[in-house]
């Protein structure tokens, strides 16, 4: 077990609010994933960390932004949530060595905009 | 930009029957991996196969690795119940972005 999770793991809000999912790991890892689930899509990379503040963006990095200021915890933040963002959210940490070994999941964060 | 390519997109078995997905890419990967989940449960990581021709196996599971490491394959021999859950393949390149990049995953459906 890997120790990483992810809060909160259901959440129903309004278009136009804020939305922040916290992703926490306890084990030190380096690299850290933001991904998003949707039906027929697989899984699509937003936003990943390789370090502290270190952060780029992935494929469908828009209306998102993240933070990472202490190795533990990788933010996600919806500034102005859409109907399109409703989405089964998942944070993943690399285990592996370097930025190319498997990941560990977490359960995933399930957030509806209505 | 840099993706991969998973087919079937679904498939349905009945018990006892094999059943393979496979990936592609258009460019050499650096490596592939390959993840299952289960119906509302997370990916779960399998195997990771970075050489080319490379070939592994894990019971009923074999996966390989083509010559030109562009594309793979999962095969799971003799089905079973155990065996539902979507099976997602994900690739990284030597150049390019630094992070997995999925292929959109095979629905597995195994008819008892």
């Amino acid at each position: 077990d890997a120790g990483i999770t992810q809060s909160p793991r259901h959440k129903v809000t309004e278009t136009g609010t804020p939305v922040t999912l916290r992703c926490h790991q306890t084990e030190n890892h380096r690299y850290m994933y933001w991904y998003r689930q949707d039906p027929g899509h697989g899984l699509r990379l937003i936003h990943y960390s390789y370090g502290v503040k270190d952060t780029d963006k992935g494929e469908v990095s828009d209306g998102y932004s993240v933070s990472r200021s202490k190795t533990e915890d990788f933010l996600l933040t919806l500034e102005s949530a859409t109907s399109s963002q409703t989405s089964v959210y998942f944070c993943a940490i690399s285990v592996g060595p370097g930025d190319t070994g498997e990941l560990f999941f977490g359960e995933g964060s399930r957030l509806t905009v209505l | 930009g840099q993706q991969v390519m998973q087919i079937p997109q679904y498939q349905h078995v009945q018990e006892g029957e094999d059943f393979t997905t496979y990936c592609n890419s258009s460019t050499t990967l650096s490596n592939i991996q390959w993840y299952k989940q289960r119906p509302g449960g997370h990916p779960v990581f399998l195997i990771q196969l970075v050489k080319s021709g490379e070939v592994k196996k894990q019971k009923r599971l074999t996966f390989q690795f083509g010559e030109a490491k562009k594309n793979s394959s999962l095969h799971i021999t003799a089905t079973q119940t155990t065996d539902v859950g979507t099976y997602f393949c994900a690739g990284i390149w030597d150049t390019g972005r630094r992070a997995l990049t999925f292929g959109s995953g095979t629905r597995l459906q195994v008819q008892p």
